[in-house]
């Protein structure tokens, strides 16, 4: 098993609880993203994590989400209050950064969320 | 900021006819280019990429991409469609730093048989 892995695949909350969505990278993958894709949209940018770097958080929509990453390895993405826009299919991807350029994405299959 | 454009949304093309998906970048120097492919259901699959060198690259499923640096482009390209590559299609930049990769917002592919 050497791809991303994402757990749950689905979740279906109630609207003003609280979600963890988790992500296993690649071992030895330095970099790790989350995006968010609503339906029939596009890849929104959520956060991005490289090595010990500061993370980029620029695409977090509201101070109800946040992430963490432990050393180069698992992340968890956790949405507080859920609200009912939140509902989408949260993607986390990771890659290798060789020094000068960082190698193509790999992605997980997703989580599906649901707000009800 | 590094930013990616694909203005069409959404393209239906006859099976067996060419097709071309579009993709302009707005970055200041040479980015690093790529083409992903989410069928219906799955995970987003890396088509091709370009990071220096020939201009013209080849990926998998028969799809090849331009660059274009006078144009600003990326133009994902196969000869001839199969009913199998209706999907989205998401071009992506970054800069070659540690820095973020970004999507465009997709076009969507329908082949019609």
């Amino acid at each position: 098993g050497a791809g991303v892995s994402q757990s749950p695949s689905n979740k279906v909350t109630e609207k003003g609880k609280d979600v963890e969505l988790r992500c296993d990278p690649i071992s030895g993958h330095t970099a790790l993203y989350w995006y968010r894709q609503r339906l029939g949209q596009g890849l929104e940018f959520l956060i991005y994590f490289q090595g010990n770097s500061a993370p980029d958080k620029s695409g977090l929509p509201s101070d109800r989400f946040s992430a963490e990453r432990t050393g180069e390895s698992v992340s968890t993405l956790t949405i507080q209050r859920t609200q009912q826009e939140d509902s989408a299919v949260y993607l986390c991807a990771s890659s290798l950064y060789t020094g000068s350029y960082n190698s193509p994405l790999h992605f997980g299959n997703g989580t599906r969320l649901t707000v009800t | 900021a590094q930013s990616v454009t694909q203005p069409d949304i959404h393209i239906t093309v006859s099976e067996g006819a060419s097709l071309e998906l579009r993709c302009n970048y707005s970055y200041g120097a040479t980015p690093y280019l790529f083409w992903y492919v989410q069928s219906p259901g799955q995970g987003l699959q890396l088509l091709l990429k370009y990071f220096s060198g020939d201009t013209l690259v080849q990926g998998i499923k028969g799809f090849e991409a331009e660059f274009k640096r006078s144009q600003s482009s990326f133009n994902l390209r196969k000869p001839s469609v199969h009913w199998s590559d209706a999907a989205e299609y998401f071009c992506a930049v970054n800069t070659g730093t540690a820095s973020k990769l970004t999507f465009g917002t997709g076009t969507r592919l329908q082949v019609t048989l």
